[in-house]
């Protein structure tokens, strides 16, 4: 299962809503999940299951979606917010695969 | 303190393998599973495979199929993942990372190691 995430690259203000989407090339279900990674760190799980934020983010992270077609959404932007994004799915049976990831960086 | 500790970069010849160590701690061992995510750096996530800490069961990617093999060891709670026949691009980051359940194959990952860079070459 191809992932394309969109847009490669986000230019955005501190305080902005932001908008991330990913898109399966075939049907997911709901077994999806968000990561964000900063230079040199480790990947670090977001959200799972589309919309399940994990134990520890803040709340202005939400996802949502089904299917083919997924968002991630940070409702007003915070300076350590800045870093990459990766869509992951982990459908069932079949191979896990990642989006190409996202970038969001400062405007 | 629940973490991954991973084993210090290497550097091998083309041709040759390398056996990455993830030493978990913290957590009850068998309840999970452990999967092997690699990163070209400036690049994005592969998905290398999985194994069940309960029944060593494995998953492997189909393009790794021939030259990896994952295997734990209960007695130090310690998870390995042996990559052979090693090439150029197969200079990476290469991470573990907790997966939610021991017989699920594929699913989200909760918590990584900090990271193993494997460089390969002449």
């Amino acid at each position: 299962i191809v992932m394309t995430q969109s847009p490669p690259t986000l230019s955005v203000s501190p305080g902005e809503r932001v908008t991330l989407s990913c898109r399966a090339s075939q049907s997911v279900s709901s077994d999806l999940a968000w990561y964000q990674q900063k230079p040199g760190q480790a990947p670090r799980l977001l959200i799972y299951d589309v919309s399940t934020r994990a134990p520890g983010i803040p709340a202005r992270f939400s996802g949502s979606g089904s299917g083919t077609d997924f968002t991630l959404t940070i409702s007003s932007l915070q300076s350590e917010d800045f870093a990459v994004y990766y869509c992951q799915q982990y459908n069932y049976r079949r191979p896990v695969t990642f989006g190409g990831g996202t970038k969001v960086d400062i405007k | 303190q629940v973490q991954l500790v991973q084993s210090a970069g290497e550097v091998r010849r083309p041709g040759a393998s390398v056996k990455v160590a993830c030493k978990t701690s913290g957590y009850v061992f068998n309840s999970f599973g452990m999967a092997w995510v690699r990163q070209v750096p400036g690049q994005g996530l592969e998905w290398l495979g999985w194994i069940s800490a309960y029944k060593e069961n494995t998953n492997y990617a189909q393009k790794f199929q021939d030259r990896i093999t994952m295997t734990t060891d209960t007695s130090t709670t310690t998870v390995f993942m042996e990559l052979r026949r090693l090439r150029y691009d197969d200079t990476a980051v290469y991470y573990c990372a907790r997966t939610d359940s021991y017989i699920r194959e594929s699913s989200w990952s909760d918590l990584w190691g900090q990271g193993t860079l494997v460089t390969v070459s002449s």
